[in-house]
């Protein structure tokens, strides 16, 4: 399984954007890059993924490196919602996620 | 649609009995995976299923942990008999045809506390 490694915690201020990085350097040639976020005494939810690309979706967007050993996700105007846990996930073959400790996020007023 | 469904949202069972938690993934998922978290970590995989048969289950703590997806729908988590260091949220997720480019679905999970 491929390797991440992820700030432990970010603070944003609220409507101003976020740049979430991620390095997975071990990741393999077919895997995903997948980005979740967990909010308190909730269940983890999909923000994002991606293989070569950059993507949008109405949440978020993700810049993956050309190399691809590191992803960028951006949240364009953080909200005090947004406050959250989010995990960088190179996915398995099988997707089967392996969590690591993520990025705690603080949005202040 | 429907979220995935997970109950009970708390147990708290005393140490060397059992629990049983039940998972009802999105209709049409092909894909089940149990999941636990400890306070302040990530979630751990503990067994992956696709449709009824076990894809993964190196995670399992097989000597008391148990689990079974009759039907290839909803699937249950068993402990027998619970230790202390199994309090933690017990997170089930679906995805529609597994492999790494099918998101998962997480439910809102069953908080464990064994005393």
């Amino acid at each position: 399984d491929a390797k991440t490694t992820q700030p432990n915690s970010m603070e944003s201020n609220e409507e101003e954007p976020v740049h979430l990085p991620c390095n997975h350097s071990t990741i393999s040639g077919t895997d995903y890059i997948h980005w979740y976020r967990q909010l308190p005494s909730q269940g983890p939810e999909y923000v994002i993924h991606g293989l070569t690309s950059n993507v949008n979706n109405r949440m978020a967007s993700l810049a993956i490196a050309e190399d691809r050993k590191s992803s960028t996700l951006i949240l364009h105007r953080a909200t005090l919602r947004d406050a959250a846990v989010y995990y960088c996930i190179p996915g398995g073959s099988q997707g089967n996620l392996i969590f690591g400790k993520g990025t705690k996020l603080s949005v202040k007023p | 649609e429907a979220g995935v469904a997970q109950s009970p949202r708390y147990k708290i069972i005393e140490k060397r009995q059992s629990v049983a938690f039940w998972c009802n993934p999105i209709s049409g998922h092909a894909t089940l995976y149990w999941y636990q978290q400890i306070l302040g970590q990530g979630p751990k995989l503990l067994i992956q299923f696709q449709n009824n048969g076990v894809v993964d289950d190196s995670q399992l703590p097989k000597d008391r942990f148990s689990a079974e997806r009759l039907k290839g729908v909803d699937s249950t988590l068993k402990i027998q008999p619970a230790k202390l260091e199994d309090s933690a949220v017990y997170l089930c997720a679906s995805s529609s045809i597994g492999g790494n480019n099918s998101p998962l679905h997480f439910g809102n999970g069953t908080r464990l506390t064994v005393t």
